[in-house]
């Protein structure tokens, strides 16, 4: 059964440009959570969905992040103009009923130059 | 006061030890309990989770809860060197509607 799947695993990008992160997260599972983890802050919640739909969006750090979550497979994070503070690993996690266990993607590794 | 705190470390042992990882929370709402590991450069993968006061064992690791004083703790019994890791302890509460708070995790090293 496959895991949660993110890509890119690594993007690169200059400053002001847009970059759009993706997220499959398991199959049947109805929570989708969207981390960011720097060595400062640590592991931060950004945004969740259940089915579909933003639940929580209070750990967006600006209005330059987004997210949709256009159906049950499939989830973006854009930010729109990147900045070198956004640089971080992104992590998508996924859970059933959303009390359960949270399932994390391998990472998109981001740095804004 | 952080809602869930855990001393960073690094926490060291020797191989062959039990490793003791530590985790308070501030919200009394809270029901489940989860240890996360995370190696450099990896995501974080579930160890064990635990909802009620006592003790969890799972092989070589026991999950510990306390809910009157609000501490939850990771002992690895036989510690190895491939347990060496960031160990993040997580908390849910029902009163957040299923977000997970995680601490900022505590650096284990095993010295063989």
């Amino acid at each position: 059964d496959a895991g949660v799947i993110q890509s890119p695993r690594h993007e690169v990008t200059e400053m002001g440009q847009e970059v759009t992160l993706r997220c499959k997260p398991i199959s049947g599972h109805d929570y989708l959570f969207w981390y960011r983890q720097t060595m400062m802050r640590g592991l931060e919640l950004l945004i969740y969905f259940n089915n579909n739909v933003p639940i929580d969006d209070s750990g967006m750090p600006e209005d330059r992040f987004s997210a949709k979550m256009p159906n049950a497979s499939f989830s973006t994070l854009k930010i729109q103009p990147s900045e070198p503070r956004d640089s971080a690993v992104y992590f998508c996690a996924s859970s059933s009923q959303g009390r359960d266990t949270q399932y994390f993607g391998p990472g998109t590794r981001l740095t804004v130059l | 006061q952080k809602e869930v705190e855990q001393n960073s470390g690094p926490l060291s042992v020797p191989e062959g030890a039990i490793a003791s990882l530590n985790c308070t929370y501030s919200d009394r709402g809270s029901q489940s309990f989860f240890w996360y590991r995370q190696y450099s450069g990896k995501s974080p993968e579930l160890i064990m989770f635990i909802y009620s006061n006592g003790d969890k064992e799972d092989g070589r690791f026991t999950a510990q809860l306390n809910k009157a004083s609000q501490y939850v703790s990771l002992l690895i019994r036989d510690s190895q060197p491939s347990d060496s890791a960031t160990y993040l302890c997580a908390v849910n509460s029902y009163n957040q509607g299923g977000k997970l708070i995680f601490g900022q995790g505590t650096e284990l090293s095993v010295k063989p």
